[in-house]
Formats: structure tokens, sequence, C-alpha cells
């Protein structure tokens, strides 16, 4: 079975500082994507930034990147230079099964 | 294409009776999927389909549930019965995948179930 563990129930961060978000998983496949996923409050769902499992280069997407330890079976999310609009549940996700999200609040 | 749509936003139904719920996917993708998410918590899988087959369906879905995508366009999810117990966001989400790769999720804006 493939599980998604999210140990960061709740994080904070100042405007324009760095953050990073864990994850870490656990699956019997050697071939798979992991996803992080925004949810602004009240708002729907959108794609952060995914990772193919067999590509050793970490995934970037302007502001946002991942540290992806495959032996380790982690996946962190950084989120550099934050902004107030970061604020949001953010789920890590393996195929299909999602984690149970991390409330990240940028603060002023 | 405006991106996945489902309706209704809102739904409230006596306990007992039976909802249906629709989802309009992104015309291009091939995959549905359903997912209900209950408040402070991740979307918990219920079922999804390649086109018009239904692949996988969670085995925490009670009978009282159904899904449909006919001809692999839009899809439908029905509870039968509802229970208090069922109060939640009904997620639908569609994605591409081609060739082995998957390309990511794009959720709709989900429909609220509340159960009295």
């Amino acid at each position: 079975a493939q599980t998604v563990t999210q140990s960061q129930p709740e994080m904070s961060v100042q405007e324009a500082e760095t953050v990073t978000l864990s994850c870490t998983y656990d699956t019997s496949e050697n071939n798979y994507y992991l996803f992080w996923y925004k949810q602004p409050p009240s708002r729907q769902m959108i794609l952060v930034i995914r990772q193919e499992a067999y590509k050793q280069q970490n995934a970037t997407e302007n502001r946002f990147s991942v540290n992806f330890q495959k032996a380790a079976k982690s996946f962190s999310l950084k989120i550099s230079d934050s902004q107030l609009g970061d604020t949001a549940m953010y789920f890590c996700a393996l195929d299909m099964r999602f984690g149970a999200g991390t409330r990240l609040t940028v603060k002023p | 294409d405006t991106g996945v749509s489902q309706d209704p936003r809102h739904k409230i139904t006596k306990r007992g009776q039976n909802v249906t719920f629709r989802c309009d996917p992104i015309s291009e993708h091939n995959r549905l999927y359903w997912y209900r998410q209950t408040l402070g918590q991740g979307p918990e899988f219920l079922t999804y389909f390649q086109n018009e087959a239904q692949l996988e369906k969670s085995r925490l879905l009670s009978d009282r549930f159904s899904a449909e995508r006919p001809k692999g366009s839009f899809s439908t999810l029905e509870i039968q019965r509802t229970e208090q117990g069922d109060s939640a966001m009904y997620l639908c989400a569609s994605s591409l995948a081609s060739g082995g790769r998957e390309y990511g999720y794009t959720f709709g804006s989900g429909t609220r179930l509340t159960v009295v």
C-alpha cells in the first residue's frame, strides 16, 4: 500500500524568507510520481510542482523547489522568498494518495 | 476549456436521500478522479477512471457509493441512503496520462455536501 506522511500540521514563515515543508512516503513501486499541491483558503487545489521518481534531478518551478531523496523516500518542498499569497494548505501526493497537509501561514 | 467543472457547488440533503454530483473534466484529459475531503484533512481517494473504465475503487467506499463515466467524458458520483458521516467536500480532478507519464491533476472547486 502507498502511504504519504506530512509530519508538520502547521508552519509559519516571515514574508521574504525561506521555508521547507516535509513529506515522507512509502511505496513498493520503482517508478512513480510525486506532487505538491496548494489549497488556498476557500479556493480550489492547484498543482505546485511535480517530480518523476526515475529522474534524479530535483524539480524547480520559480520560487518552489523540491529535495527528492528516493532512497530515504523523502520529498520536501522549499519555498523561497515567501509571499503573503503563499498562505495555504500544502498537500504532498504520491500518485493518487495525498498526505494530511501542512497549513502554512506567511506573516507580514 | 474553462477547467474542471463540478455541479452543484453546494447540496443540502436529508439523511436517507440519494444525491448525485456531476463532474466535467478538461476535454483532453483521459483520467478522472473522485476524492472526499473533510475540514482540515487531505483528500481521500474514492475512485478513478481512465477514459470510460473504472480502474480502481477505494476499499473504504461502501456499496452506497457508485460512480460512472459514460463515453469517457463527464462523470457522476451517486451516494444512496445518505448518512451524516457523508457530509464533506467531494472533489473531482482530471489529468492527462500518456506514454506512462502523469502530468498532475487539475481540480474542480468541489461539491459541498451537508446531510441533515
